[in-house]
């Protein structure tokens, strides 16, 4: 079967970084996203990877390595804005999103 | 963990037809659905919110008399492309929310690709 694995909840400092993980076994590979979804509201596109490597944009950046089945999020200088759910989805080989369940993202002053 | 699905899964139509999706929590009730529309490497927008035996909330753009929501059961939710154009053509994506849900928490469908010709 397919399926997207995430921590359910995470916790960290306002300032510091965090990484959240996504590991993934999918049917094909069309790309993987990350989006931020506050409660709520509807989810913002954060990045998109289809080849290996770190994208980085701004404070946040995602890596993928597809020989791993895995992706992490990363976030630097914290900020109490940034508590939220982040989602891991992958594009399978029907085009079809495959959704992790989200990690809840706790900012502590 | 909570199931959405969707179906059709992908649907290619002539413009001018209409193109009925469904969106079905498999595994829990849902009182409340969403309905949203993906454009390609962006964020998802929301199109509607769904609540199970009463009309459908559309967000400001969205037309009602196009994009036709029923919401009849508590597991099931339906988006109805009337007179679908080419630029309809986009990936719909559903999520339902759990009854009695504190957090908001919301459960994503796998998408439909809809390609008006």
């Amino acid at each position: 079967g397919q399926n997207i694995d995430q921590p359910t909840e995470m916790t960290a400092t306002e300032g510091a970084i965090v990484q959240i993980n996504c590991t993934y076994q999918t049917s094909g590979f069309n790309g993987l996203f990350w989006y931020q979804q506050h409660a709520g509201e509807a989810p913002t596109f954060l990045s998109y990877n289809v080849l290996d490597g770190l994208e980085e944009k701004g404070r946040f950046s995602s890596f993928l390595s597809r020989s791993k089945g895995y992706s992490y999020l990363l976030l630097k200088e914290l900020q109490m804005k940034d508590s939220a759910s982040y989602l891991c989805a992958v594009m399978d080989s029907n085009y079809q999103l495959i959704w992790g369940a989200g990690t809840k993202l706790i900012i502590k002053p | 963990g909570a199931v959405v699905s969707q179906h059709p899964s992908r649907v290619i139509c002539k413009s001018g037809t209409s193109v009925k999706i469904e969106c079905r929590s498999l595994d829990f009730q849902a009182t409340t659905m969403f309905w949203y529309r993906q454009f390609p490497k962006k964020s998802l927008m929301l199109m509607a919110t769904s609540n199970e035996g009463s009309k459908a909330t559309y967000e400001q753009g969205v037309e009602k008399d196009k994009f036709l929501i029923n919401h009849a059961s508590l597991t099931l939710s339906t988006l109805t492309v009337t007179s679908a154009h080419p630029e309809d053509s986009s990936f719909y994506i559903c999520s339902a929310q759990l009854a009695d849900n504190s957090y908001n928490e919301q459960f994503f469908g796998p998408g439909t690709r809809l390609t008006v010709l």
